[in-house]
């Protein structure tokens, strides 16, 4: 079975600060790996993606992630962030053989002024 | 370019009362049609997906169903509606199986009373 765990359900964070949020996946074949960013009351909206090649994705309003094969791990950065950044944030993955994306639990993400 | 119509945007509904939720795709054909429920606290939860017109796979047993009358088209429908159905419904969808990413909707929010 796949499986994505986001490790902090709440980050706080300053703003202008670095920031990383953390997504964990189960399995051990070929796997795409996804970074949603939910603002209140919206739907989902598609951040970067990791299909195959480089291991660091950049993604749109400055995000990146980076697939770690080894460590199983897809974690999202942004190096300074803005108050606009609070949201929700959603990794998901999709395993080989499998027919629909699995989602991480979310982190929300709190930038303080 | 691929667009995607989720309606009403707020429903508030008396428990017992019937529901219906539409949901439809532009610009493409034969996509992978999906219905998630967001609750509160409890992240994404999949409750339809479709892969074609009148396929309908259900993850959770529960008082909701869902139809695919036409290829681009996708419905979620109670007969009689609970407290429990409450919540942030969002549709997407995808080309296959989503290794591209999901296209969420816009959501509803149900209310329940």
């Amino acid at each position: 079975a796949q499986s994505v765990t986001q490790l902090d359900s709440q980050v706080p964070v300053f703003e202008e600060a670095p920031v990383e949020l953390r997504c964990n996946y189960s399995s051990s074949v070929s796997v795409y790996l996804f970074w949603y960013v939910q603002y209140p009351n919206q739907g989902l909206q598609l951040l970067l993606k990791y299909l195959s090649g480089s291991t660091l994705v950049k993604g749109i309003n400055g995000f990146e992630a980076e697939f770690n094969k080894s460590q199983t791990s897809f974690h999202l950065r942004k190096p300074s962030v803005h108050i606009s950044d609070t949201a929700e944030y959603f990794c998901a993955a999709l395993v080989g053989g499998y027919q629909k994306v699995t989602f991480g639990t979310g982190t929300k993400l709190q930038v303080i002024p | 370019s691929q667009t995607i119509h989720q309606w009403p945007a707020t429903l508030v509904q008396p428990v017992g009362s019937p529901l219906s939720l539409e949901c439809t795709v532009e610009g493409t054909s034969n996509p992978n049609l999906y219905w998630y429920r967001q609750a509160a606290g409890r992240g994404l939860q999949l409750l339809f997906y479709s892969v074609g017109i009148g396929q309908i796979s259900s993850e959770v047993p529960q008082n909701l169903s869902a139809s695919r009358p036409q290829d681009r088209q996708f419905i979620l429908s109670s007969k009689k509606l609970l407290l429990s159905d409450s919540g942030f419904y969002l549709c997407a969808w995808s080309v296959s199986r989503g290794a591209y990413g999901y296209t969420f909707g816009s959501g509803t929010r149900l209310t329940v009373v």
